[in-house]
């Protein structure tokens, strides 16, 4: 089935490490995202790719880095500069970033706790 | 700058009764609007859009969404609801003429159908 895949589903992270998080999409889109999403505040983007190799900083990227080495994978790394990284991260893909009218859709999510 | 405001944070209604889920928006140009429904622990799935045309849209699920320029609104509605249509609902516009890629997300409305 073509779809959006997430890993791992539960994540915990200890003060001082960085962990990454996977996204891997078969439905051949161009553009990938990715939302951090907090109880109560809606989602907000994190980064972007339009292309393999290229990406671009979203509103709350301090903290997070990622790469695009692929079409199909756009891997999240969580660093130990983000200070409040406890949260449901949602990676998401569409045909393209600009143009009329495309649709976003979502992987089924990660979340990541700090202990 | 684009907008979004969903003005209830949750709405309950009793199983075969209609539903509404209201949603409006700011934006400078032609609004390009969407719905998207969350399940617990997973992700957004996508129901309906406007890009253009008809002011009726349908979607999966049985939900439909009206588009009224006028109110900048574009409520949620279903004609009876079922136990299984309780979530987390979200609306976003992106605005056609700024030439924005984001997506802007309301809060979200948590939608409980009562048995």
């Amino acid at each position: 089935d073509g779809g959006i895949t997430q890993s791992p589903k539960y994540l915990f992270r200890k003060e001082g490490q960085n962990v990454t998080l996977s996204c891997e999409q078969n439905l051949n889109h161009d553009a990938m995202y990715w939302y951090r999403q907090d109880p109560g505040q809606g989602l907000r983007l994190i980064y972007y790719s339009q292309i393999v190799n290229d990406f671009q900083k979203g509103d709350i990227a301090e903290g997070y880095s990622v790469s695009r080495e692929k079409k199909e994978s756009f891997p999240l790394t969580v660093t130990s500069a983000q200070k409040n990284p406890t949260a449901f991260y949602l990676c998401a893909s569409s045909t393209q970033l600009f143009g009329s009218g495309y649709t976003i859709y979502f992987g089924e999510g990660s979340w990541l706790t700090v202990v | 700058a684009q907008s979004v405001a969903q003005p209830e944070d949750q709405v309950n209604v009793a199983e075969g009764n209609p539903l509404t889920v209201k949603c409006t928006y700011s934006v400078s140009g032609n609004p390009y609007l969407f719905w998207y429904v969350q399940y617990p622990n997973r992700g957004l799935q996508f129901l309906l859009k406007y890009i253009t045309g008809d002011n009726l849209v349908k979607g999966s699920y049985g939900f439909e969404a009206e588009f009224n320029k006028s109110q900048t609104s574009f409520h949620l509605k279903k004609p009876s609801a079922l136990v299984s249509d309780s979530a987390l609902y979200f609306c976003a516009v992106r605005d056609a003429g700024a030439g924005s890629y984001q997506l802007t997300f309301g809060k979200g409305t948590k939608l409980s159908v009562i048995p």
